[in-house]
């Protein structure tokens, strides 16, 4: 099955500064990559997908690169501020005939410092 | 409805009693995951349910966890003889085919 890798496990970063987390999977039929974000207490939400097909997506402040070839994709965050504090799973979507299934990475800390 | 709704939002429960954990996932959504995460920690995978084909288990820690999915709508998370370790946040999530995944707000549940 598919094995998903997350770096780092927590990042501090000054306000303003750029943050960035790495996610390499195994599974080289994966084609779906959402990164998800969780505040304290709350349940993860979607942040930003990406599919094989594309390398780089933005939102505002938010982008996110995949390279196919290397199995790996990252979430880039751009002039951090302090509610981008929490943590952020990336996953992968497997599978084919109809039987898709999401494996998630094991989390990374974002703490953007005042 | 309109989200993944999971119920009851908090349990508490002796330890050594069964518990069950409900969710009621988005209409249409074809597949359905159970997640574990303790306090400050990641997503523990438990088990996924897409469609009618066979759940993947893979991640139920012991025999005392169980679970089913009915009318391929509805699950239910069954713990049995509950401990302490069991103690955690329990969330659901759904998705068509596999896709974009929905979280319900998780069961908190307490085992003393």
């Amino acid at each position: 099955g598919e094995n998903v890798e997350q770096h780092p496990s927590t990042l501090s970063v000054q306000e303003g500064d750029s943050a960035v987390i790495k996610c390499t999977y195994s599974d080289s039929a994966s084609n779906y990559f959402p990164w998800y974000k969780q505040e304290l207490g709350k349940r993860p939400q979607l942040i930003i997908d990406i599919r094989s097909n594309v390398g780089e997506k933005k939102d505002q402040r938010i982008a996110v690169t995949l390279n196919k070839t290397a199995k790996h994709f990252s979430l880039h965050i751009t002039e951090t501020q302090p509610e981008d504090s929490a943590v952020y799973f990336c996953a992968a979507t497997s599978g084919g005939a109809g039987s898709y299934q999401l494996t998630f990475g094991k989390g990374t800390k974002l703490s953007v410092i005042p | 409805g309109a989200g993944v709704s999971q119920s009851p939002s908090n349990k508490v429960t002796e330890k050594g009693k069964d518990v069950e954990l409900r969710c009621d996932p988005i209409s249409g959504h074809t597949a359905l995951y159970w997640y574990r995460q303790s306090l400050g920690q990641g997503l523990e995978f438990l088990i996924y349910f897409q469609g009618n084909s066979a759940p993947d288990k893979s991640g139920l820690p012991s025999d005392r966890f169980s679970a089913e999915r009915t009318g391929g709508s509805v699950s239910t998370l069954t713990i049995q003889r509950t401990q302490q370790e069991d103690s955690a946040v329990y969330l659901c999530a759904s998705s068509f085919q596999g896709g974009l995944a929905f979280f319900g707000q998780g069961t908190r549940l307490t085992v003393v």
